[in-house]
């Protein structure tokens, strides 16, 4: 069965440093592997996702992710935060042979202050 | 084009009432997820709909929770005798299943489900 840790409900950075966001997987065949954003009072959104094409995967506003399989980890990173990129980050994994229908499954979330 | 449409968008009811969530998935996917997203906690997965496959109902908390998908299309979540632990927002979601089973998924703006 797959599953997703994120280490971390709550992550707080200053403005211009870096933001790292942990995630973990379990799964029983290679993966699909996604983080999606939430900001306020809006709807999920997807940032980035790997397909096995590259293991450093770039997605928009300058955040990127790289698959390590030898530590089941996709974590997910960007130079320098920005007040914008407040809001809360979700991990998710989804099966690539069809064995679990293609559910995907979400971390429990972590959520991303950036103090000024 | 339209993306994922949910109504209404915020539902109050009573306890021991049934309600009735409707999604409307963007034309042409032929999956439709949907989620449930309490305060403080994750994206739990409730219910997965794939073409004319049947439904993987695993993530459904109680048999109080049904879903239908209706010509493929529509799908209306229903949960019968509410209690208050089932205030929470609930998203649908939908998605292309491509060869190889990539399915980044697009999601609706959610229902919130108050029960007083």
């Amino acid at each position: 069965a797959q599953s997703v840790t994120q280490l971390g409900s709550h992550v707080s950075v200053s403005e211009g440093a870096l933001v790292l966001l942990r995630c973990n997987y379990s799964s029983s065949v290679p993966p699909y592997l996604f983080w999606y954003v939430q900001y306020p009072n809006q709807g999920l959104q997807l940032l980035l996702k790997y397909t096995s094409a590259a293991t450093l995967v770039k997605g928009i506003n300058g955040f990127e992710a790289e698959f390590k399989k030898s530590e089941t980890s996709f974590h997910l990173t960007k130079p320098s935060a920005h007040m914008s990129d407040a809001a809360e980050y979700f991990c998710a994994v989804s099966d690539t042979q069809g064995t679990g229908g293609f559910k995907t499954i979400f971390g429990a979330g972590t959520r991303l202050f950036v103090k000024a | 084009g339209a993306g994922v449409s949910q109504s209404p968008s915020n539902k109050v009811t009573e306890k021991g009432k049934d309600v009735e969530l409707r999604c409307d998935p963007i034309s042409g996917h032929t999956a439709l997820y949907w989620y449930r997203q309490s305060l403080g906690q994750g994206l739990e997965f409730l219910i997965y709909f794939q073409g004319n496959s049947a439904p993987d109902k695993s993530g459904l908390p109680s048999d109080r929770f049904s879903a239908e998908r209706t010509g493929g299309s529509v799908s209306t979540l229903t949960i019968q005798r509410t209690q208050q632990e089932d205030s929470a927002v609930y998203l649908c979601a939908s998605s292309a299943r491509a060869s190889g089973g990539l399915n980044e998924q697009f999601f609706g703006p959610g229902t919130r489900l108050t029960v007083l």
